[in-house]
């Protein structure tokens, strides 16, 4: 079982907006601790989408954001495209682990 | 452009230790402002962290395998290495290397280690724990 909390899927029709929780504690999200985005795709490496809870790497749409409230964070992506489909991750710290820990990941399906 | 690529065996015997090395081009793992990380991707499963090992040498592992796991870094190779003593079955995933950083440049943004994220990422390598 992960520390962080992800919901196992998630999907929706082309052009619609898809949110993506994250739950943690006060050991991680909670103790102020930033939250990080990553798409893996099938067969592919993972690939860093949202760093420092909000912030988009060079290159990536702007299509996806994310926000953090308490000890939750969340990724949103709108407009989805098919190439949208994979797995996303998030991660953040953990104190009681002294290091980094990673949701159990949320297959994006665009019907 | 950092680039990082893992590779070793894709098939260890139960009980063995599984050694792989993550090769650094595009940079220097000298780099004070990262850290170098593995993480592994069990048939099926999530992502789980590893360990991870500072410029400066100071390593931090997974609780759950803290007691099987070393990192080291060969400076002279540019690479770092993953050791994992008395493999079983549930060892066997896709294991990434990845680079860790908490700045960005271009945003301004500056983060204290414990808000590290991984980038860039290895392709991962499969390795297999055989009876």
């Amino acid at each position: 079982q992960s520390v962080l909390t992800q919901p196992p899927s998630v999907s929706g029709a082309p052009g619609q907006r898809v949110t993506i929780s994250c739950t943690g504690s006060s050991s991680n999200i909670g103790s102020a601790y930033d939250v990080h985005w990553y798409q893996h795709p099938l067969g592919r490496a993972p690939k860093l989408l949202i760093y420092g809870n909000t912030f988009r790497p060079s290159g990536v749409p702007d299509r996806f954001s994310g926000s953090k409230s308490g000890t939750s964070a969340s990724l949103a992506i709108s407009g989805i495209q098919a190439e949208d489909e994979a797995d996303y991750y998030c991660q953040s710290y953990d104190s009681s682990v002294s290091g980094w820990v990673f949701g159990g990941g949320t297959k994006l399906t665009v019907l | 452009q950092l680039q990082l690529q893992e590779s070793g065996p894709g098939l260890v015997k139960s009980s063995e230790t599984l050694s792989l090395t993550c090769t650094v081009s595009g940079g220097s793992i000298n780099s004070r402002s990262h850290y170098w990380g593995w993480i592994r991707q069990p048939p099926g499963k999530g992502l789980e962290w590893i360990g991870s090992i500072s410029s400066g040498g100071n390593t931090y592992y997974n609780p759950s395998l803290r007691s099987r796991v070393t990192i080291f870094v060969d400076t002279s190779k540019n690479h770092f290495s993953l050791k994992l003593t008395s493999v079983t079955a549930a060892d066997t995933a896709v294991y990434y290397c990845a680079g860790q950083i908490s700045y960005d440049t271009l945003t301004g943004y500056y983060g204290p280690p414990t808000h590290k994220w991984f980038d860039p990422w290895g392709q991962g390598t499969l390795v297999t724990v055989s009876s």
